[in-house]
């Protein structure tokens, strides 16, 4: 099974930083990779997927990239509802596997 | 409009079989393309995927957990079951179905189920 290992685990950043995600892969999965936000207590409403393609309806502060093994997702500006937990998915095997998650606070 | 929505028992004895059911709108099983996939997410823990079901029937089940995993479909009443056996404290977790049309894009609300005696 494909590995996905995700860094930080958890950043603390202002209003208006720029802030980066990654995702490492254990093997290629060519651009099968979503990024997803997720609030406490709601579903993972998805953000990114095909590594770069923004879902409709998110804001384009958000943006994904990368190939390969490895893939970013960029928050440009940091907004205050922001504040969450990322976690990147892997779709290239019928068998999913996820980041282990990055908490997203706002000083 | 795409929704699902997972229903089952809120608490579980340990040893017990767990039984969830998502029921779905929005799109047809038998399209081509088209999955339903499970996944859990234990408090606190990142997401977990346990298994899906194809258009086509294919099924896939998480490696370590496949013999205590069961997944069916019934296109025509668009919803698609999972059985888990045999379930301990360490299975409590949210479980949410999700729909795979080549990526990973809907997910329910979930639910939560509790292992305890």
């Amino acid at each position: 099974d494909v590995q996905m290992t995700q860094s930080p685990s958890s950043l603390s950043a202002s209003v208006g930083d720029r802030v980066t995600i990654t995702c490492r892969a254990s093997q290629g999965i060519r651009d099968s990779l979503g990024w997803f936000q997720q609030k406490p207590g709601k579903a993972p409403r998805r953000l990114i997927y095909a590594t770069s393609s923004l879902q409709s309806g998110v804001p384009s502060r958000f943006s994904g990239s990368g190939s390969g093994t490895e893939f970013t997702l960029t928050i440009s500006s940091l907004q205050p509802e922001d504040s969450a937990t990322y976690f990147c998915v892997q779709y290239n095997s019928p068998s999913l596997t996820f980041g282990g998650g990055t908490k997203v606070e706002i000083k | 409009q795409v929704t699902l929505m997972e229903s089952g028992p809120a608490l579980v004895r340990p040893t017990q079989t767990l039984t969830l059911t998502c029921t779905f709108s929005g799109f047809s099983l038998s399209a081509s393309g088209m999955c339903v996939t499970w996944i859990r997410q234990p408090p606190g823990k990142a997401p977990e995927w346990l298994a899906r079901i194809d258009w086509d029937g294919d099924k896939y089940y998480h490696t370590s957990l496949k013999t205590r995993l069961s997944i069916s479909g019934d296109a025509s009443r668009n919803r698609v079951v999972l059985t888990m056996t045999n379930m301990g404290p360490e299975d409590t977790a949210t479980y949410y179905c999700a729909r795979v049309y080549y990526s990973l894009d809907f997910w329910g609300q979930g639910a939560l189920v509790i292992v305890s005696s």
